[in-house]
This record gives C-alpha cells, structure tokens and sequence, in this order.
C-alpha cells in the first residue's frame, strides 16, 4: 500500500513557465510534508517543507501548497528554469521522523 | 561544511560475498537514517538510529541485513550473505530531532551490484 503517491511520472514544462508537481497521500497522521530535487548519481536534496497546521508555504521561487481536507499537497516552480530539470519526489512524515516517499516526478525544462 | 559522507560509492561483488556500506552523518546531527532506492519499490527506508539507537527497523528486509552505530560520527549498513536482489542504492541520510523543517540531509549513495 503506497501511502505517498506521485501519479505523474514526469512533465515537461517551457522555460519561464510554472511547474506544478502533485503529490497525494493516504495517511491522515501525517503532519510534516516535503519536497526533495535529485540529479543522476547524487542523494536527494531538501527542497521546502510545510507542517500540517500550514496551506502554503513559500521560499523563493518556490511553493508548496497543502489542502489537508483532499489529502493533497503540490509544489510550484515559478519561473522554472533549465537547472530545475530533475527528479522530485515527495515525502511524509509523523512527527519529523521516519519520511515515506513517493516515486519521483521527472521534471524537465524546455528552453 | 562536510555534508554527509558514504563509502564506497560504488561496489560490485559477487552473490554470498558480505558487504559493508558505511557512514559519516552531518557533524551534531543526532538521528541517522539508511535507504534503500530500486526502480520496483523507490526510495524506501530500512532503519533510522536516533542518539546511536535503533528506534525502527521495520523496513530491514530480513535478517541479511543488519545496520550498527557505534558511535555519534559512524554507522555501517552490512549484507551478508549478499544476493543478486539486493542490487540498488543506498543512501543515509542525517538530520537533527525536532528541527522545525522535518528534513533529512542526504549522502552521495552507494550503487551495490551483486553478480
């Protein structure tokens, strides 16, 4: 049973437009929410985080929103840039601790 | 400022060998993580150590593997006997226990290949 699931595995977005990754999860005891951005042959790095007591979380060109009652958070990118081309994967949490991942969303920007 | 440090990045070692993948969290970091990516099962996670101490090894696929962290610098990941199956990366990852973010700072990974 997938309790973190990202059901596109990849988009391909325009340079300058806005990139929007979904995630969707299953379980409701979840309360820590994050994003992470891997490259070929390096380990995932931490992207942005948003705590379930928060809708929106927002840091630079980035933002995460969260709509608990749909058990669904998204990422945007905006304006997506070549650099962003990647794989990001969502990940959950209860209680900051053990992260449950989903599959990864392939992202590539087109110039 | 070192992030964290796994070795060896890749290895490659026939079925029934023992393997060994080890690593060096973030200095100050208190809880510790091992990984386990595959294209069939993603990024799954195998044990996590907080202050040293296993807390949850209920991914650990079964009684090959076994994880030790001896100390607040080290931890080692061991398969033994090794099987084709467990072909993957793996990574650790480290964090600090109550930050405000929730997140994890992963290593590079090692890339385990087993003829």
């Amino acid at each position: 049973d997938q309790q973190v699931k990202q059901n596109s595995p990849s988009l391909s977005v325009q340079e300058g437009r806005i990139s929007i990754l979904n995630c969707d999860y299953t379980n409701s005891m979840f309360d820590y929410f994050l994003w992470y951005k891997k490259y070929p042959a390096e380990g995932p790095t931490f992207l942005i985080s948003i705590s379930s007591i928060k809708d929106k979380n927002e840091d630079g060109r980035f933002t995460v929103f969260l709509n608990k009652s749909a058990k669904h958070l998204s990422l945007h990118i905006v304006p997506s840039q070549p650099g962003d081309s990647a794989v990001y994967f969502c990940a959950a949490s209860q209680g900051a601790q053990k992260l449950v991942f989903g599959q990864g969303t392939r992202l590539t920007i087109n110039p | 400022d070192a992030g964290v440090i796994q070795s060896p990045r890749h290895e490659v070692t026939e079925m029934g060998q023992e393997v060994t993948l080890r690593c060096k969290p973030i200095s100050g970091h208190n809880s510790l993580f091992w990984y386990r990516q595959t294209m069939m099962r993603g990024l799954e996670l195998l044990i996590y150590f907080n202050n040293n101490v296993p807390i949850d090894d209920s991914g650990m696929p079964e009684d090959r593997f076994s994880a030790k962290m001896p100390n607040a610098s080290f931890s080692t990941l061991k398969i033994q006997p090794s099987e084709p199956r467990d072909s993957a990366v793996y990574f650790c990852a480290s964090s600090l226990s109550g930050s405000p973010k929730g997140e994890q700072y992963f290593g590079p990974g090692t890339r385990l290949t087993v003829t």
